[in-house]
């Protein structure tokens, strides 16, 4: 079946240390998201990649980074400057056929990272 | 960043009942608004993406109908069951991204009970 995974479900840290976020998608899909849920608030997005070897900040980038040497690959790191890093962390993908045509998105799982 | 707003917040409805609910932003650049259903313990999935003034779109016992000139869109949801529990998010592109759905800004959502 074509989908998202995300690893692992629940992830947990000590205050200090960098962690990584796994996306995979196998849908064949160009652009990739990551986005950030708190309590309370709507998702914010924190990086996004048009295409490999390519991305951007969304609104949120401080203390994160990502990388996206595969097309279906898009993982994101958690470092130790996020301030505060205990979120619910999803991850999304779309096509890119036609610019400035907005395709749904689809989303994986999710991560819930707890930093201690 | 874009202010877009959903009301109400939360509801609470028999099964039977039909509701309905609001995602309210700016109308000026407008290019399209996505609708999302996240199921608790789910991943988030696209019901709508509209695009324009006075679409109407429907899936199943859902629909939802769009004014870009005024900068609403209503999602209505017809004898609801148990099953439609879940929160409703709307989406749009900023008309800084060019119309694309790299920068998606999201509402906070309706949470949907529907009681048996």
């Amino acid at each position: 079946d074509g989908g998202i995974t995300q690893s692992p479900k629940y992830l947990f840290r000590k205050e200090g240390q960098n962690v990584t976020l796994s996306c995979e998608q196998n849908l064949n899909h160009d652009a990739m998201y990551w986005y950030r849920q708190d309590p309370g608030q709507g998702l914010r997005l924190i990086y996004y990649s048009q295409i490999v070897n390519d991305f951007q900040k969304g609104d949120i980038a401080e203390g994160y980074s990502v990388s996206r040497e595969k097309k279906e690959s898009f993982p994101l790191t958690v470092t130790s400057a996020q301030k505060n890093p205990t979120a619910f962390y999803l991850c999304a993908s779309s096509p890119f056929l036609i610019r400035d045509v907005s395709y749904e998105q689809y989303f994986g799982p999710g991560t819930r990272l707890t930093v201690t | 960043i874009l202010n877009v707003e959903q009301s109400p917040q939360s509801l609470h409805v028999q099964e039977g009942d039909s509701t309905n609910f609001t995602c309210s932003f700016p109308s000026s650049n407008f290019y399209a608004l996505h609708w999302y259903r996240w199921e608790t313990a789910k991943s988030p999935e696209a019901l709508f993406v509209m695009t324009l003034n006075g679409d109407e779109k429907k899936k199943g016992r859902i629909s939802a109908t769009l004014n870009t000139k005024e900068g609403y869109s209503y999602l209505y949801i017809k004898g609801s069951q148990p099953e439609d529990s879940a929160t409703y998010l709307c989406a749009f592109p900023p008309s800084e991204s060019g119309g694309s759905n790299y920068k998606l800004t999201f509402g906070k959502g309706t949470l949907l009970t529907v009681n048996p």
